[in-house]
């Protein structure tokens, strides 16, 4: 079976610090891969979105970027964290052909 | 940008009590689907609807889809105290061929045992 695993599960930083979350996802190959942004009492802002090796694609501007080293690693990254970074970031995966997304468990920034 | 609107933000109800949430989109979709998230944790997809359906179930939930006023209604049957957490609605535009799935606030469903 497919599984999503997505670490830290919390993490705080301080601003101007560098950030790397990872997502990995098991049980299925050529994954399409996501990463969401979840503010405090806010709905879920797609963030990047990959469908291969290499392939990031950015939804919105942001002090954030995404790599994909593998085909089932997706990495979240920033050289230098804002206080505007902090939130809830979710990974999720889904097939093309296949409807719905399998999230991860989250990670839950706070940068001080 | 966001495509789904939920409403309403929150809704306490009873256990056994039926529990409507609705969801209002901009764009044509292909699908939309509904998600569950537990405080704290990661999304579960719970129901998906495609654009030519009218009317879904699975088990306690009920969702409808009205694309003539672009909007949807997530109904769960007979409450229960575990049914507790933020519902999304999600929808996958027309345009998108890539699966992108673009979701709203959410409600936060609170149900009193």
């Amino acid at each position: 079976s497919q599984t999503i695993h997505q670490w830290p599960a919390t993490l705080v930083q301080p601003v101007g610090s560098p950030l790397s979350l990872e997502c990995t996802v098991e049980g299925t190959s050529n994954p399409n891969l996501y990463w969401y942004r979840q503010a405090a009492g806010r709905g879920l802002q797609l963030l990047f979105y990959s469908v291969g090796i290499g392939q990031i694609s950015s939804e919105v501007p942001q002090n954030l970027s995404a790599s994909r080293p593998q085909d089932r690693q997706f990495i979240l990254s920033s050289k230098k964290l804002l206080l505007s970074d902090s939130g809830f970031y979710l990974c999720a995966w889904s097939r093309t052909g296949l409807l719905g997304y399998t999230f991860g468990s989250g990670t839950r920034l706070t940068v001080v | 940008s966001q495509q789904g609107e939920e409403d309403p933000q929150a809704l306490s109800i009873q256990e056994g009590e039926n529990a409507t949430m609705n969801c209002s989109y901009k764009t044509s979709i292909n699908n939309l689907q509904w998600y569950r998230q537990n405080s704290g944790r990661g999304l579960v997809h719970l129901i998906l609807i495609r654009s030519n359906e009218r009317e879904k179930h699975s088990g306690r939930l009920r969702v409808t889809l009205d694309t003539s006023k672009k909007s949807s209604s997530l109904l769960i049957t007979a409450s229960r105290a575990a049914d507790t957490a933020s519902y999304f609605c999600a929808t996958d535009a027309v345009r998108s061929t890539l699966g992108r799935l673009y979701f709203g606030r959410g409600t936060q469903l609170t149900v009193w045992p």
